[in-house]
């Protein structure tokens, strides 16, 4: 079993429509949690990090966790084209690195 | 420069061959890790520094991978004797981390590592 699950995809979404992106995780002793968005051809860079249960906003971003289902995710609003990218979930526990998921690819059609 | 520098941003060799990877980490940054990305996949755990020691090498495939970081700063990442299924791109990405682990990875843009 994978320490980080992630949905795949691909996933599709119109344009100004909400984007949904999933995570589980394996392990019980994970403390934080993070979005990194990974462009086509490009290096990873964060977009969102959650320590605590609920959801955190920041901007059209928000991220939920559950700990006690070990569920993450990510909603996008109001999708846009620019938004295409590879989403990739990633988690860190007691080990100071981080254990990623092998990414969601997004494409937003306009 | 302002961002995490790797070289070379391509590297093409035979199988059997040896290969360095460097990393010029982010001015300042304690924590540097290596990562590596196989097409379509998602990253894959090497190692990772804080200062120039190794905490954790747990992630290294095989004796083939080495690693090194002088100074706090610069790393470099060897390997030796590559095999095709050693063809990926390896990310380093750096950290403050001076009281923890953040989770904020700043990354460079990758070595293309291709073995034929």
């Amino acid at each position: 079993q994978k320490e980080v699950e992630q949905n795949s995809g691909p996933l599709s979404v119109p344009e100004g429509a909400i984007a949904s992106l999933n995570c589980t995780y394996s392990d019980r002793g994970s403390q934080s949690f993070f979005w990194y968005r990974q462009y086509s051809g490009k290096s990873p860079e964060l977009i969102m990090s959650i320590y605590s249960n609920g959801d955190k906003e920041d901007g059209r971003f928000t991220a939920q966790l559950n700990k006690a289902s070990q569920y993450v995710s990510l909603l996008i609003r109001d999708s846009q084209p620019s938004d295409s990218a590879t989403y990739l979930c990633a988690c860190s526990g007691s080990a100071r690195q981080l254990t990623f998921g092998s990414g969601t690819q997004l494409t937003v059609l306009p | 420069g302002a961002g995490v520098s790797q070289s070379p941003s391509n590297k093409v060799t035979e199988k059997g061959k040896d290969v360095e990877l460097r990393c010029d980490p982010i001015s300042g940054h304690t924590a540097l890790y290596w990562y590596r990305q196989s097409l379509g996949q998602g990253l894959e755990f090497l190692i990772y520094f804080q200062g120039n020691s190794a905490p954790d090498k747990s992630g290294l495939p095989s004796d083939r991978f080495s690693a090194e970081r002088t100074g706090g700063s610069v790393s470099t990442l060897t390997i030796q004797r590559t095999q095709q299924e050693d063809s990926a791109v390896y990310l380093c990405a750096s950290s403050l981390a001076r009281g923890g682990f953040t989770g904020e990875l700043f990354f460079g843009e990758g070595s293309r590592l291709t073995v034929l």
